[in-house]
Parts: C-alpha cells; structure tokens; sequence
C-alpha cells in the first residue's frame, strides 16, 4: 500500500548503543520530517529535510543524526542513545513546505534502558 | 518567536453537544494554521487548515475551525459530538516569515456516551 512506513514499531535498547530508526514513503513528496512524541511536550521537531541531500535542525537535534540519499527514505540514527530519548518518533512527509499539511508514520515506541 | 497554545489538556462534552477545542498563536507575519487529530496508538492525521480567505475551514469528518486574527486564535468545532470523537488534537502554526512549525501541546478530548 502507499503511504508513510516506519521500522521499528517497537524498540527496546540499551544505554550508549546506537540506533537507526527507518522511514519510508510512497509518495515521491519532498519533504520529510522526524518528530519525537513526549507526555508535556507535544510534538517537537528533530530534523526535516527539503530534499535528497538536504537536511535541516529543527528544535531538538542533539543526539541524533540524519541522511536523506533517496527521496522516499528519511532514516534517524541515535549514535548514542541515552535514557531521555525514550520517546514516541513519528516520521511525516509533505509535498511541500509553506502551505501543505504532513502526512504522518504510526510512530516507533523507542525505550533507552 | 512562534508559538501555539492550546490551554486545555482536556475536554469533556456529551455525545450530541456541541464541542470546541481551543487554540491560540503567535507567529511573524501572516499564520498558516493547521489541526490535525492523533487515535490511540496511531501518527496524527490531517483534519483541517487555514492559509488564507473565508475566516471559517471546513475539514474532515465535520470537524470545522474559525480563524480569528484578532484574538490570534484558531478553535476546532464540531456541531454535534460523536464518541468516535474522542482523541488527541494538535492544533500546529507556521508563520509566512518562519521555517518550522510548531505544534501544540495537544488536548484530550473525551466524548461522553
């Protein structure tokens, strides 16, 4: 089906250890965007990009690192995870930036032990 | 600095009632609104948006919202409450003038049978 995936749905790792969370979409849309889901808080911005090859901070971005090679692929790596990073990520896409509403992924339920 | 409100973490309304959910914002320049609903378990979906033109948005199953410019405010509505109703909404606001947006916190919103 189309539409926005992510990978895992559900993950459990450890202190110190990296993670690569995955994100894919079917719909050729330009921009992707990583948010992380915490109870107080909302939906805060990690990182987005407009395009292959180009990224940009949004209003959490340390400790995380991301790459966007292909269009439909937005992955988010914790290099090394720690325990305020246990959080709900929802990757989205847009088919653009200004005007355009975000289609959102079922979200990764990431738990830092 | 932008900024979204949404001053209730909770709503409470009986099935057939009206409801409101509200939202207020402060952005540079003219806002892009948008309200976008999260079910139990699942990434937020798109409801509505304002860009520009009629001050009153109809969006996704009945929901409706009014822009209102001069109190900064964008309150989702519904006529008559269903118990389907029930889940988060975020209400998010990008500024013509800024490069992200900014999503509330979000409000429950309990539809009572």
């Amino acid at each position: 089906d189309a539409g926005i995936t992510q990978s895992p749905r559900y993950k459990i790792t450890e202190t110190g250890r990296q993670v690569t969370l995955m994100c894919h979409q079917t719909w050729s849309h330009s921009y992707m965007f990583w948010y992380r889901q915490d109870l107080g808080h909302g939906l805060r911005l990690i990182y987005y990009s407009a395009a292959a090859d180009i990224t940009d901070k949004g209003e959490v971005p340390d400790g995380y690192v991301v790459s966007r090679s292909k269009t439909e692929n937005f992955p988010l790596t914790l290099e090394s995870a720690t325990r305020s990073q246990t959080s709900v990520y929802f990757c989205a896409s847009s088919g653009g930036f200004t005007s355009y509403e975000q289609y959102f992924g079922p979200g990764t339920r990431l738990t830092v032990t | 600095a932008q900024s979204v409100a949404q001053p209730e973490d909770q709503v409470n309304v009986a099935e057939g009632n009206p409801l409101t959910v509200k939202c207020t914002y402060s952005v540079s320049g003219n806002p892009y609104l948008f309200w976008y609903v999260q079910y139990p378990n699942r990434g937020l979906q798109f409801l509505l948006k304002y860009i520009t033109g009629d001050n009153l948005v109809k969006g996704s199953y009945g929901f409706e919202a009014e822009f209102n410019k001069s109190q900064t405010s964008f309150h989702l509505k519904k006529p008559s409450a269903l118990v389907s109703d029930s889940a988060l909404y975020f209400c998010a606001v990008r500024g013509n003038r800024d490069d992200k947006i900014i999503f509330g916190k979000g409000t429950r919103l309990h539809i009572l049978p």
